[in-house]
């Protein structure tokens, strides 16, 4: 069964920095890798969406690569803002199953 | 305004009280899940349905029941025989199942507690 784990569990930053947060899962026969954020007492909303072809994905100010081979993304905050604040989980796309990691929770401090 | 409505917020249920939660997608999305978030833990799978009248077992389906009648709703209910059922509840869909470009939607989640 596909296992995701997300290191560190939390992280506070000052405002300005760039960050990266870690994704690693154990299987690496996937459809894709997805990045979500979730607001306190919210659902989640998706952010960058990875196909097992490609390497990278950018939105904006954020940047999401993908290694299959090693079972690894990274999620790339550039010039971090409070308002960035969320926990930030991956999924592992396998089929039509999603196997999601425990979350990184960013606070960005102003 | 295309989206998922999940009601209701919060809910509160008394020991051996069965309780349903509203799920409603108005994307015309195929399959829809739920899941169930307790605090330092990931989302872990309840019951997924990928098309009307056909639902599976996720990794925690025990104590939990589904019914698809529709291809807009998917209610949960939690029985009595959920020994633990204070969590918070995410409803989700996807347009279709096995593509390699395929988003999850979710709902914005239903509080659980169990008094």
């Amino acid at each position: 069964k596909q296992e995701v784990t997300q290191i560190p569990a939390a992280l506070s930053v000052p405002e300005g920095e760039n960050l990266v947060l870690n994704c690693s899962f154990t299987d690496s026969a996937i459809y894709n890798l997805q990045w979500f954020r979730q607001d306190p007492g919210k659902g989640l909303t998706s952010l960058l969406l990875i196909q097992s072809s490609q390497r990278e994905q950018t939105s904006g100010r954020l940047n999401a690569s993908l290694d299959k081979s090693s079972g690894r993304s990274t999620l790339y905050i550039a010039a971090s803002q409070p308002g960035d604040s969320a926990t930030y989980l991956c999924a592992a796309v396998t089929g039509n199953q999603f196997y999601f990691g425990t979350g990184t929770s960013l606070t960005v401090i102003p | 305004d295309g989206g998922i409505t999940q009601s209701p917020k919060y809910l509160f249920r008394k020991e051996g009280q069965n309780v349903t939660l509203s799920c409603e997608q108005n994307l015309n999305h195929d399959a829809m899940y739920w899941y169930r978030q307790d605090p330092g833990q990931g989302l872990r799978l309840i019951y997924y349905s990928q098309i009307v009248n056909d639902f599976q077992k996720g990794d925690i389906a025990e104590g939990y029941s589904v019914s698809r009648e529709k291809k807009e709703s998917f209610p949960l209910t939690v029985t009595s025989a959920q020994k633990n059922p204070t969590a918070f509840y995410l409803c989700a869909s996807t347009a279709e199942t096995g593509k390699v470009a395929v988003t999850q939607y979710f709902g914005p989640g239903t509080r659980l507690t169990v008094l």
